[in-house]
């Protein structure tokens, strides 16, 4: 069974507009941390923000916000005032397991249109 | 800003040799992991170090996958002999308690 769903295989937004990309997952671990990689075209992984399954407020690290829904096992990621360099792959992810291992999901490509 | 780094960029070995990649954590980090990802694809775990063992690895991390931190420095993971399928991108990780960096990661190419 897949632990981390990315359902959108690819997405477009026009530059400085927000888009929210969607991740859902799948535990059983009352304690577990949930995280988004942005992966660009020259093929390094880039953190971008992280959310503690206690943490009461939704994550926010400048740009990069997450809608965080514990009860819908759901952690959007919104990225508002999109730029061209935001084009990339996307990655969910989430820490488990007692090696802290990450699982992540398929990615989603998001491309900025100018 | 500190960063992972890893050696070398980009490998290419024949099948069945055997290569060694390096990894260079965050220095006040305890945590040490690997990951590959096959072109296209998702990113894969195979193994996560404390301590001086592993902690945890995963069914790919089988009998030809090694990892070790020779010195207080270097964290690297040699595979034994090499086949076609371990054509990959390999990230090495480190981490202070929760958030995992990533280093620029080594592209494998067995031919």
């Amino acid at each position: 069974a897949q632990k981390i769903t990315q359902t959108q295989p690819g997405m477009f937004v026009q530059e400085k507009e927000a888009v929210t990309l969607d991740c859902t997952y799948d535990t059983s671990d009352q304690s577990y941390g949930l995280f988004w990689y942005k992966q660009p075209s020259s093929g390094e992984m880039i953190f971008l923000i992280y959310q503690g399954s206690y943490d009461e407020q939704n994550a926010t690290e400048g740009r990069y916000s997450l809608n965080f829904q514990k009860a819908r096992k759901s952690t959007n990621l919104v990225i508002s005032a999109s730029q061209l360099g935001d084009s990339a792959m996307y990655f969910c992810a989430m820490r488990e397991g007692r090696g802290n291992k990450l699982v992540f999901g398929a990615g989603t490509i998001l491309r900025v249109k100018s | 800003e500190p960063e992972v780094t890893q050696t070398p960029s980009h490998q290419v070995t024949q099948m069945g040799q055997e290569v060694i990649l390096r990894c260079v954590p965050i220095s006040n980090h305890l945590y040490f992991y690997w990951y590959r990802q096959i072109l296209g694809q998702k990113v894969e775990f195979l193994v996560s170090f404390y301590n001086n063992e592993i902690s945890e690895k995963s069914e790919i991390f089988d009998d030809q996958f090694s990892v070790e931190r020779p010195d207080g420095s270097n964290f690297t993971l040699k595979i034994r002999s090499t086949k076609l399928e371990d054509s990959a991108m390999y990230f090495c990780a480190s981490s202070e308690m929760d958030t995992q960096y990533f280093g620029p990661g080594t592209r494998l190419t067995v031919l």
